[in-house]
């Protein structure tokens, strides 16, 4: 079945320091693949997505490449923020006729100023 | 982006008792409509999955009879968590997904803090 795998943390950063966040997937084909972030107390916001192989989502300073070769598909940012303080998951979206979300575990990550 | 809506945002009530959490897209009409649980520090449960006029699909090991989902209209989905005890209270989320091009997507809302008492 179709699974995501990403760094549990929680990561703790200084104010403008770089961020990764790595996700890796597995499914079949080509599924459509996603970044959700979550401030504390709210739903979830899709960040970024990215729908094929070597496409780029970005931002807010986000971004994430699809890579099928390494079934990948990392979160970065150069210089993070106090505001970027959240949870997120990454997923994946593979089709069909449920459209079921499959998420990773969530990271937590704390900037400090 | 399209948007999804949950009320109320924050319900307490005592143990035994009936909640009914409400789900709407506002501006574009859900087909399909999905239910999360989020335990604290843990990532998302997904309750269940319910299509317009249909019964809801549970998740394995999910109660039907006591999270109770109806889908009447392609903007409104409810929970209703029956006989509540304090190990229901968690954070619950809803989202949807759209028709046309949104169809890939899930639109999620801002989720309902439950505490059972």
């Amino acid at each position: 079945g179709n699974s995501v795998t990403q760094m549990e943390g929680p990561v703790t950063l200084s104010e403008e320091a770089f961020l990764t966040i790595n996700c890796t997937y597995t499914a079949t084909g080509y599924p459509s693949l996603f970044w959700y972030v979550q401030y504390p107390g709210e739903g979830l916001q899709l960040l970024l997505k990215a729908t094929k192989a070597d496409d780029k989502g970005s931002n807010k300073g986000f971004e994430a490449t699809y890579r099928k070769e390494t079934t990948s598909f990392h979160l970065e940012k150069g210089s993070v923020q106090v505001s970027d303080s959240a949870v997120y998951f990454c997923a994946l979206f593979r089709g069909g006729s449920n459209y079921k979300l499959t998420f990773g575990k969530g990271t937590l990550l704390t900037v400090n100023p | 982006g399209a948007v999804v809506s949950q009320h109320p945002s924050r319900v307490i009530c005592k143990s035994g008792t009936s909640v009914k959490i409400e789900c709407r897209s506002l501006d574009f009409q859900a087909t399909t409509m999905f239910w999360y649980r989020q335990f604290p520090k843990k990532s998302l449960m997904l309750m269940a999955t319910s299509n317009e006029g249909s019964k809801a699909t549970y998740e394995q090991g999910v109660e039907k009879d006591k999270f109770l989902i109806n889908h009447a209209s392609l903007t409104l989905s409810t929970l209703t968590v029956t006989s509540a005890h304090p190990e229901d209270s968690s954070f619950y989320i809803c989202s949807g997904v759209g028709m046309g091009e949104s169809y890939n997507e899930q639109f999620f809302g801002p989720g309902t803090r439950l505490t059972v008492l």
